[in-house]
């Protein structure tokens, strides 16, 4: 299958700073990807979804000034959450969708990000 | 918007069958995928079906049946690495949505 890499795996900051988290496509050219946040027990909740040069879509109730996207190539899109507080402490797991072939139609995730903010 | 069920816990045996169901509510379906998540690590892709019928891989198969809107993941001769949360996730209108997963737990 397709690798997706996200970096860093762990992050812990102090409340008010900003992270960023990077998501990369190794072997493929991922026209979409899109990036997760999961709280303990919870399902996937899909917070954006980003389109290679173009503005990333946002779901409803996702601040897009708080959490900024970038898709800025075919193979990599950055998260960074802006200003973090407690609150956004969470699992972040990005995920890439490619534009042919075997990797056409699968989402392929990255192994996560864990964000403690203090 | 999109609705998916599964069932939150199961435990069975180590070499056993398990069977694990999906009911879910989309528009513009295009597909649904099944994923195994370990605890604290990202979701691995395990099956896709977008045409009704079964998928076989291995020991997984999957099932659609798109008029019910229902899927089912099986799992052949259960490993204790099997332990695991398994997700459905069902694509429409370009959106995955995921159900919140069912806890698989293998004991000896």
């Amino acid at each position: 299958g397709a690798v997706v890499s996200q970096h860093p795996s762990r992050v812990i900051c102090k409340s008010g700073t900003s992270v960023k988290i990077e998501c990369r496509s190794l072997d493929f050219q991922a026209t979409t990807m899109f990036w997760y946040r999961q709280f303990p027990k919870q399902s996937l909740m899909l917070m954006a979804t980003s389109n290679e040069g173009s503005k990333a879509t946002y779901e409803q109730g996702v601040e897009k000034d708080k959490f900024l996207i970038n898709h800025a190539s075919l193979t990599l899109s950055t998260l960074t959450v802006t200003s973090a507080h407690p609150e956004d402490s969470s699992f972040y797991i990005c995920s890439a969708r490619g534009g042919r072939g075997e990797f056409t139609d699968t989402q392929y995730f990255g192994p996560g990000t864990r964000l403690t903010v203090l | 918007g999109q609705n998916i069920d599964q069932p939150t816990e199961m435990t069975a045996t180590e070499g056993a069958i398990v069977q694990i169901n999906c009911t879910y509510q989309t528009s513009g379906f295009n597909g649904l995928f099944w994923y195994q998540q370990h605890a604290g690590e990202a979701p691995t892709f395990l099956s896709y079906n977008v045409l009704d019928g079964l998928e076989e891989k291995g020991r997984f198969s999957s099932f659609l049946s798109r008029s019910k809107g229902y899927s089912y993941l099986l799992l052949k001769e259960l490993q204790m690495k099997d332990s695991a949360s398994y997700l459905c996730a069902v694509r429409g209108n370009n959106r995955l949505a995921f159900g919140k997963g069912n806890q698989v737990v293998v004991i000896p």
